[in-house]
């Protein structure tokens, strides 16, 4: 299994609403991270958690809040989210570096496309 | 802080080569890759090269590196309709995705 997994793929929410959006991936990557993408943009990094730990956190709102369960899982969960938050929401995993080996296998999900009405 | 720019556009004839462009600013760029992104789907890495490598050549795809000018070009030799997408540039100083910087994206228009 070579593959991130996004669900939903695609979400429609109201302001008021709690949702959350999954990732998951089985190929033993030890490092996850949430991207935002506007359209005709680049990815935008938010959240890096490594070894489950959250690692890097962009200054993103506090609106957005990510969680890693276990090593092949990650999550973030939307609450009172703004119309402006409307994206295309990534995650991607890595390998930790090996002894600098290229190797890392740094593979994104086909992300979720969250409308905020 | 880092800069990575990219032509926004490029259209291309179907069996003719396409060269996308990008420079850099950061010097201790290690790492530089090309992702490719269809329409709705996330970022697929097509190839990357290390900062002393000068090309790198993979099927159809051929990544030139010019460290002094901190330009880097992504050649896709008899494009396809199936090539049409958006093609961003990234560095890191890591190979692990920390600190990318990703370019604004060249979109890739191939006519049949």
């Amino acid at each position: 299994d070579t593959e991130v997994t996004q669900t939903p793929k695609h979400l429609v929410m109201g302001m008021t609403n709690k949702k959350s959006l999954k990732c998951e991936q089985h190929m033993g990557h030890r490092a996850m991270y949430w991207y935002k993408q506007k359209a005709k943009k680049p990815p935008e990094l938010m959240f890096v958690y490594s070894y489950e730990k959250l690692s890097i956190n962009e200054s993103v709102p506090s609106r957005f809040s990510p969680e890693c369960p276990n090593s092949s899982l990650l999550n973030l969960h939307l609450h009172a989210l703004q119309p402006e938050d409307s994206a295309l929401y990534l995650c991607a995993s890595s390998q930790e570096r090996i002894g600098g080996s290229p190797n890392y296998g740094y593979t994104f999900g086909s992300g979720t496309r969250l409308t905020v009405v | 802080g880092e800069d990575v720019e990219q032509s926004l556009f490029l259209s291309v004839r179907e069996g003719d080569s396409s060269v996308i462009n990008c420079t850099y600013t950061d010097s201790s760029s290690t790492y530089l890759y090309w992702y490719k992104q269809e329409p709705g789907a996330g970022l697929q890495l097509l190839t990357y090269i290390f900062s002393n490598m000068d090309m790198k050549q993979d099927q159809r795809l051929t990544v030139l590196l010019n460290k002094k000018d901190k330009h880097l070009s992504l050649r896709i030799a008899d494009t396809q309709t199936g090539d049409s997408a958006i093609y961003f540039c990234a560095e890191s100083e890591d190979n692990y995705g920390q600190n990318f910087v990703f370019g604004p994206g060249t979109r890739l228009s191939v006519l049949p």
